[in-house]
């Protein structure tokens, strides 16, 4: 158990609709990182938060937004979904940014687009 | 910009078989280097990782050194077990893209027994 918590583990929705998936780090931890993965794409980098605020963008489309609340906990929106967007959405967590740090992966989100 | 780059899979051995999984990466700046591995059904966990050239990370038997001139880190095991098919991926960390990670593709083991 890595202590990074996401939720829901399943998720079924039709085109069209959106989402929201639920993250909390790792106790202590101020950094917030997302990933997609997906058969075709591998592992690809969202959106990073540190404290609170946006650090990095990666692969993310517009139709996905994300925040991370003050209790550091952070939420990912998927929104007009589409049959493509179905893949395993990681939250990973780590203490800082610092050099050499670790990051610690939750056990991710499956979206299913029907 | 940065990249990681490892072998194609998947990767099929038998039962203490000798593995070589080969990672190699671009960087801009003086990166960390780490090795991750997802079991079936579950995230990515560290699987070991070095910060400095020459530095050898070793975990569970598996080993990998960083070698700055060949800029490479390549995971090894000298004995693999059923236990270890999983998917293992290659990441470093930049500090000079603000200690981005970047992930290779991931390389697919079965161990048969």
């Amino acid at each position: 158990d890595s202590g990074v918590t996401q939720t829901p583990k399943h998720l079924i929705t039709a085109t069209g609709q959106r989402v929201t998936l639920r993250c909390s780090p790792r106790s202590g931890d101020l950094s917030v990182y997302w990933y997609q993965q997906s058969l075709d794409q591998g592992l690809q980098f969202l959106i990073q938060y540190y404290n609170g605020e946006e650090r990095a963008k990666g692969n993310i489309l517009e139709r996905f937004s994300a925040q991370q609340f003050p209790d550091l906990h952070s939420e990912l929106n998927l929104s007009s979904l589409e049959l493509g967007d179905s893949a395993l959405y990681f939250c990973a967590s780590s203490r800082t940014m610092a050099f050499g740090n670790t990051i610690y992966f939750g056990e991710g989100s499956w979206l299913t687009v029907v | 910009g940065d990249s990681v780059t490892q072998m194609e899979g998947p990767v099929t051995l038998s039962e203490e078989a000798f593995l070589t999984i080969n990672c190699t990466y671009t960087a801009t700046g003086y990166p960390s280097l780490f090795w991750y591995v997802q079991y079936p059904g579950e995230g990515l966990q560290l699987l070991l990782k070095a910060t400095k050239a020459d530095d050898k990370g070793s975990n569970k038997g598996f080993e990998a050194t960083y070698r700055k001139e060949t800029t490479s880190f390549h995971l090894e095991k000298g004995s693999v077990q059923v236990s270890d098919s999983a998917v293992y991926f290659c990441a470093l960390s930049d500090r000079d893209t603000g200690n981005q990670f970047y992930f290779g593709t991931g390389t697919s083991l079965t161990v048969i027994p």
